[in-house]
């Protein structure tokens, strides 16, 4: 079967930096999105890895290494605002989004 | 990033009416939409996918004559929750990207169904 698999809850110090590791069993692999989602809200995209390396955008960053079925997306001097849940989610060869169940981030002051 | 749009954000429904959503995709052409559902504290559930002119792929154990879906145009997809029943009350969200079938999708606001 297909899977993904992220912590179901992370907490966090404002100004801190803190990592959601996201690891995946898919049927092929065509790229890996990272997602913000806050609570009663629709998901805004993050970013898109396809090839491994770490992609930087401001104070997120996410890394993807494939021959390991492993990302993880960095966030860096955390704010309130960042509290949220983060949603991993991998195109498989068919083009299908699988999902994982997000991992909800706790910032405290 | 691209803009898409749903309408209504909130909808209150009697059990047994008919409720329609639409999605729209304000500043690119969505060559392919799609509808998903979430229940609280739970993860995106993909209801079905949909191109433009074409009928919807729905998910195993999605009603397709329950949860109509109408692609119309590279804009515009709408979903109608026919007969709607209080187990149908959820969070709505529909997402569209472009040409490309790597494409990132973007996320309409999503729409909270409540059925009494």
């Amino acid at each position: 079967g297909q899977n993904i698999d992220q912590p179901t809850e992370m907490t966090a110090t404002e100004g801190a930096i803190v990592q959601i590791n996201c690891t995946y069993q898919t049927s092929g692999f065509n790229g890996l999105f990272w997602y913000q989602q806050h609570a009663g809200e629709a998901p805004t995209f993050l970013s898109y890895n396809v090839l491994d390396g770490l992609e930087e955008k401001g104070r997120f960053s996410s890394f993807l290494s494939r021959s390991k079925g492993y990302s993880y997306l960095l966030l860096k001097e955390l704010q309130m605002k960042d509290s949220a849940s983060y949603l991993c989610a991998v195109m498989n060869s068919n083009y299908q989004l699988i999902w994982g169940a997000g991992t909800k981030l706790i910032i405290k002051p | 990033g691209a803009v898409v749009s749903q309408h209504p954000s909130w909808v209150i429904c009697k059990s047994g009416t008919s409720v329609k959503i639409e999605c729209r995709s304000l500043d690119f052409q969505a060559t392919t939409m799609f509808w998903y559902r979430q229940f609280p504290k739970q993860s995106l559930m993909l209801m079905a996918t949909s191109n433009e002119g074409s009928k919807a792929t729905y998910e195993q154990g999605v009603e397709k004559d329950k949860f109509l879906i109408n692609h119309a145009s590279l804009t515009l997809s709408t979903l109608t929750v026919t007969s709607a029943h209080p187990e149908d009350s959820s969070f709505y969200i529909c997402s569209g990207s472009g040409l490309s079938k790597q494409e990132t999708q973007y996320f309409g606001p999503g729409t909270r169904l409540l059925v009494l």
